[in-house]
This record gives C-alpha cells, sequence and structure tokens, in this order.
C-alpha cells in the first residue's frame, strides 16, 4: 500500500514568510508524528497527534510553528514569519499506536 | 526528557566484518527503536523492539532493559549496509515523541 507522503518536497521561501508543509499519512494510522532534521541539531521531535486527542506540542520550538491534522488523516505544519534557523528538513511518521513508525521523505525547507 | 547516547559517531570496516553500533539512554521506556538512513535518502524503521533481540536478515538488535543498553549488530557487512544508523527512545516525561542519538555513519569499504 501507500506509504506516507509529503508535500512539497522542497520548499524555498524568503525570511519572514509564512510556509504550510503537508503530511498525508497511511490510511489506518490514528498516531501522525512531525520531525525536524537539521545539520546542526539531528533529529527532534516536534508535535504528535493520536486520534482525536489534544496533540503534544512539546517538541515546538517557538509559537511560530504550529500544525493541524483535520479529520484525523492528514496535518499541516505551519511556520510563520519564517527564520534562517527553520531551515531544515520536515519529517512526518505515522503509526499505529505503540508500532513502528513509518517515515515520509521529508520536505527540505530552505529560508533565504 | 530521555537522553539517548549512541556510538561510535563514524565507523569505516571492510566487507564481510562484523559490525557493532551501540545505544544507551537515560530514562526507562516501553521500546526503544532502530532506524536506517541512506544518504541522501528518506528515513527506514528497522527494529522496535521491547526486550530481548530481534533479527531481521543480516541485522540482530539486543536491548537490555535494566541496563537501559541496546545493540544494533550486522553480520556479514556488505557496501550497501553503508547508511546511517539512528537509535531513538520515547522522550519521557509525559511527552510522546522519540528522543534521537545523533546517529553512527557506517562505510563498509568492498
Amino acid at each position: 500500500g501507500a506509504g506516507v507522503s509529503q508535500s512539497p518536497s522542497n520548499k524555498v521561501t524568503e525570511k519572514g514568510k509564512d510556509v504550510e508543509l503537508r503530511c498525508d499519512p497511511i490510511s489506518g494510522h490514528t498516531a501522525l508524528y512531525w520531525y525536524r532534521q537539521s545539520l546542526g541539531q539531528g533529529l527532534e521531535f516536534l508535535i504528535y497527534f493520536q486520534g482525536n486527542s489534544a496533540p503534544d506540542k512539546s517538541g515546538l520550538p517557538s509559537d511560530r510553528f504550529s500544525a493541524e491534522r483535520t479529520g484525523g488523516s492528514v496535518s499541516t505544519l505551519t511556520i510563520q514569519r519564517t527564520q534562517q534557523e527553520d531551515s531544515a528538513v520536515y519529517l512526518c511518521a505515522s503509526s499505529r499506536v505503540g508500532d513502528t513508525q513509518y517515515f515520509g521523505p521529508g520536505t527540505r525547507l530552505t529560508v533565504l | 526528557k530521555n537522553e539517548v547516547e549512541q556510538s561510535p559517531q563514524n565507523l569505516t570496516a571492510q566487507e564481510g566484518e562484523f559490525i557493532t553500533i551501540n545505544c544507551s539512554y537515560s530514562v526507562g521506556i516501553s521500546a526503544l527503536h532502530w532506524l536506517q538512513q541512506h544518504p541522501g535518502g528518506g528515513i527506514v524503521s528497522l527494529f522496535m523492539l521491547s526486550s530481548g533481540k530481534k533479527k531481521h536478515g543480516r541485522l540482530i538488535a539486543t536491548i537490555n532493559i535494566q541496563e537501559k543498553h541496546s545493540s544494533l549488530h550486522i553480520t556479514a557487512s556488505h557496501p550497501r549496509d553503508s547508511a546511517v544508523y539512528i537509535c531513538a527512545a520515547p522522550s519521557g516525561g509525559g511527552a510522546d515523541g522519540l528522543t534521537f542519538g545523533k546517529g553512527t555513519h557506517l562505510i563498509i569499504q568492498p
């Protein structure tokens, strides 16, 4: 079956602009995660959605970052007023609860 | 919050060698993950284990819950095993995401 998909695959934006990154999880996976992979920091957790529960936002680095998940499926990560330090690969993963996480190909964000 | 340490950071070996990558974590966990990332590629989950040992082909993962330590072994290594191997553990403290090690950059030379 289809894996986790993310769009766009690459995004170049100017400092101060807002960006939206999309994740389509595997059908039937109720858990959805956003991670960020940057050269200096490695992989870091951003936010976690599970079903209709309130999301775990403990990894979001600032209030410029937000995410939503509509209908328990597609998720959008929004970064407002982008900064150069936001440049990274943003990864989405999905899973059944407590099971192996399946990662998407990522969105490479470059903030000029 | 869980602290995850991996060693070695870099490893170069000859084809056919037995490879061991180590991972330790600070907070008790329900399961530990081993991930693989090829250069320029996506992340693939290799193992998720909570006790004992798991084997998949030439890859073996072990975990010692009491010692908070896990190892990933590769038998009969091959150049296509060259990749970054990352261990990850639940962050703990009520957070549901993973805390990642910095990864082990493995190069297998023919």
